[in-house]
């Protein structure tokens, strides 16, 4: 069974950079889409973007202008960077399997920006 | 951006209703269309996906149905379990887009 699991600062500081990991088991990252999505506390989803494990990429682009999302297949993980955050940037990340419809899910790990 | 838009918002049903859940888009996405369920604290869980389809291990009391703009979730029979709240996702067009959820409850 593929298992999703986030990483990184539960804390970051308005104007820096949340950088999260997601490590993949059960399954290889190869062959397959991968995509972040995110939940303010209280509100609905937004999708972030995806990677193939290739390393092409698409973002949304309301947050284009500040997020990577990259890929290492060595170590079975994918990472998103969001840059300049602020407040409304306070959220339930997720990652997940697909780029479309998206079958597998982290659990999901706060970030909260606050200084 | 595709915008979609869930209906009701907030429901209250009994258990064993018929409750029906409905999404629609702002262009057509053809069959572009998946539902998710989301628990409390929980991530959320594919449900169906290209409308129709239900994912493996989902119980059979969930069907969907719908093309084009006009989409629905159903579940026979409401159980207990089945309180959360309801996503559909369009994957037609980039960028991927979300309904802004159905919460469920029991009357």
């Amino acid at each position: 069974q593929v298992q999703l699991q986030e990483s990184g600062p539960g804390l970051v500081k308005p104007s820096e950079t949340l950088s999260l990991t997601c490590t993949v088991s059960g399954g290889s990252i190869r062959s397959h889409y991968w995509s972040w999505v995110r939940q303010p506390p209280g509100k609905g989803l937004e999708w972030i973007g995806y990677i193939y494990f290739t390393g092409s990429t698409n973002y949304n682009p309301s947050l284009k202008s500040r997020v990577t999302i990259s890929v290492d297949t060595s170590k079975n993980q994918f990472s998103l960077n969001l840059r300049s955050v602020a407040a409304a940037d306070t959220a339930v990340y997720y990652c997940a399997r697909g780029g479309g419809e998206l079958r597998y899910w982290g659990l999901g790990t706060l970030v909260t920006v606050s200084s | 951006d595709i915008q979609m838009t869930q209906s009701p918002s907030s429901l209250s049903a009994s258990v064993g209703d018929r409750v029906t859940i409905t999404c629609q888009a702002s262009q057509d996405i053809t069959n572009h269309l998946n539902w998710y369920q989301q628990k409390p604290g929980k991530a959320p869980e594919l449900l169906i996906y290209d409308a129709s389809n239900l994912e493996t291990g989902v119980p059979s009391r969930f069907s969907g149905s719908g093309s084009g703009t006009d989409f629905t979730i159903t579940i026979n029979s409401l159980q207990p379990e089945d309180i959360a709240t309801y996503y559909c996702q369009q994957d037609d067009n980039l960028p991927y887009t979300f309904g802004q959820g159905t919460k469920l409850e029991i009357k």
